[in-house]
């Protein structure tokens, strides 16, 4: 069974650029999920999709970064415009359901923000 | 509002050893508790998943419990291997929506 794909692998940017991150979640997963890994830290959930409708996006900083999961499949994280704290590993995480299902993680975009 | 605290930060144990890895938590009213390894440069793999009315969980040489009255959990590690030496995150969902509350990580160095 193929994992959660996520492209790119790495990103450098300079302050004030956009960008745009990739999540393919394992076929079936209703589930997905955008964390944040900041150096040092815990994962922080920025959104929560079920299925192409957003659970929580509480922690989503929404005057710059955007989510989309159309078709309820692929899904898509843009920030526009970076600033420097957004340096961090931005992960993808999917489950079959939400609540008692198993998370499945991606292996990260590394984004640098100089 | 939850907090999850893992202490120690970093861990270096000779191979062979036996060790345990603390989380805690602020509020008990948690659905379940996972803990997870990271390694460097990739995703986070899930070992254990306890559900809030289990007391703990095994796989392999891996064992968790929690104690949801004190609001703590450990993940002991048996016979230690220098494969072992990853980052252990533990992570407590507080509903059935499935999002995590995450700590900090211990970050395991096993030396042969």
């Amino acid at each position: 069974e193929a994992g959660v794909a996520q492209s790119p692998r790495y990103k450098i940017i300079e302050k004030r650029q956009s960008v745009a991150f990739w999540c393919n979640p394992i076929s079936g997963h209703a589930t997905l999920y955008w964390y944040q890994q900041i150096l040092g830290q815990g994962p922080k959930l920025l959104i929560q999709f079920q299925n192409n409708g957003v659970v929580d996006d509480s922690q989503l900083p929404k005057d710059r970064f955007s989510a989309e999961r159309l078709k309820g499949v692929d899904s898509t994280l843009k920030i526009q415009p970076a600033k420097l704290e957004d340096s961090a590993v931005y992960l993808c995480a999917s489950s079959l359901t939400s609540g008692v299902d198993t998370q499945y993680f991606g292996p990260g975009t590394r984004l640098t923000v100089l | 509002k939850q907090e999850v605290t893992q202490i120690p930060a970093a861990l270096s144990v000779p191979e062979g050893e036996n060790l345990v890895l603390n989380c805690s938590f602020t509020d008990s009213a948690i659905y379940n508790l996972q803990w997870f390894r990271q390694d460097p440069g990739k995703g986070l793999t899930s070992l254990l998943l306890i559900q809030s009315s289990q007391r703990e969980q095994t796989s392999g040489r891996l064992n968790a419990s929690l104690d949801k009255s004190s609001g703590r959990s450990t993940l002991y590690i048996a016979a230690s291997q220098p494969g072992d030496s990853a980052t252990y995150l533990c992570a407590v969902s507080g509903g059935n929506t499935g999002k995590l509350i995450f700590g900090q990580g211990t970050t395991l160095q096993v030396k042969p």
